[in-house]
């Protein structure tokens, strides 16, 4: 089964500018979770999407955005890039059940400047 | 709100000890998840405790699950120095929630 793929691997913006991320989960997981995770913390929670609605979501303001397609890929859309933005954002799949778990991408390193 | 909270966060130990890294979280749950991280690297999944009383073991490490006292023990068997990593434990209440991480263990295992 192929694992949960993210892009890019790495990223440099500017303060101010725009970025997507994008995700593919793994093979029949339904379930897309972004966090994001700063240098030396654990994991924080940004959003989850199920079957393509938001269904549920952390304490990160309005200019963090995301969708779920069809095939239940998804993107992570950050407007507005401030300096603390910088951090590794990372995408986990699951099935409904989470009976395995929540398998995680290799991340995007986001670095804002 | 559910937390999860770790310790010791920092962990240095020699090769060939035991040592055991704790895990508290706040709400009721019957689901925890241990993960390692490596620098730079994703979340690696370590195991799936799923029930109260639930015991896994996967080579030097050993994951076990209290429900009643919202506990999780992951114990560390004679180390060895790639076992060092950031061990991070984390929660779900029902799948609606999201996942809350503890804020990891640094473990660094010395000869």
């Amino acid at each position: 089964e192929t694992g949960v793929t993210q892009s890019p691997t790495h990223l440099i913006k500017t303060r101010g500018q725009q970025v997507t991320l994008r995700c593919s989960s793994q093979s029949g997981h339904n379930t897309v979770s972004w966090y994001q995770q700063a240098l030396g913390q654990g994991p924080q929670f940004i959003f989850q999407y199920y079957r393509e609605e938001e269904n549920g979501r952390g304490n990160f303001p309005p200019r963090f955005s995301g969708l779920q397609f069809p095939n239940y890929s998804s993107e992570l859309n950050v407007n507005a890039l401030e300096l603390d933005d910088s951090a590794l954002y990372l995408c986990a799949s699951s099935p409904r059940d989470r009976v395995r778990g929540y398998t995680f991408g290799s991340g995007t390193r986001l670095t804002v400047v | 709100e559910l937390k999860v909270e770790q310790n010791p966060l920092f962990l240095s130990m020699q090769e060939g000890k035991n040592y055991t890294i704790y895990c508290n979280y706040s709400t009721t749950s019957d689901r925890l998840y241990w993960y390692r991280q490596d620098p730079g690297k994703s979340l690696e999944s370590l195991f799936v405790l799923l029930s109260n009383g639930a015991v896994k073991q996967e080579g030097r490490l050993m994951a076990s699950l209290d429900t009643k006292a919202r506990l999780s023990t992951l114990h560390i068997t004679a180390a060895v120095h790639d076992l060092s990593a950031t061990y991070f434990c984390a929660v779900d209440d029902s799948g609606n929630t999201p996942l809350v991480f503890g804020k990891g263990t640094r473990l660094s295992v010395i000869a």
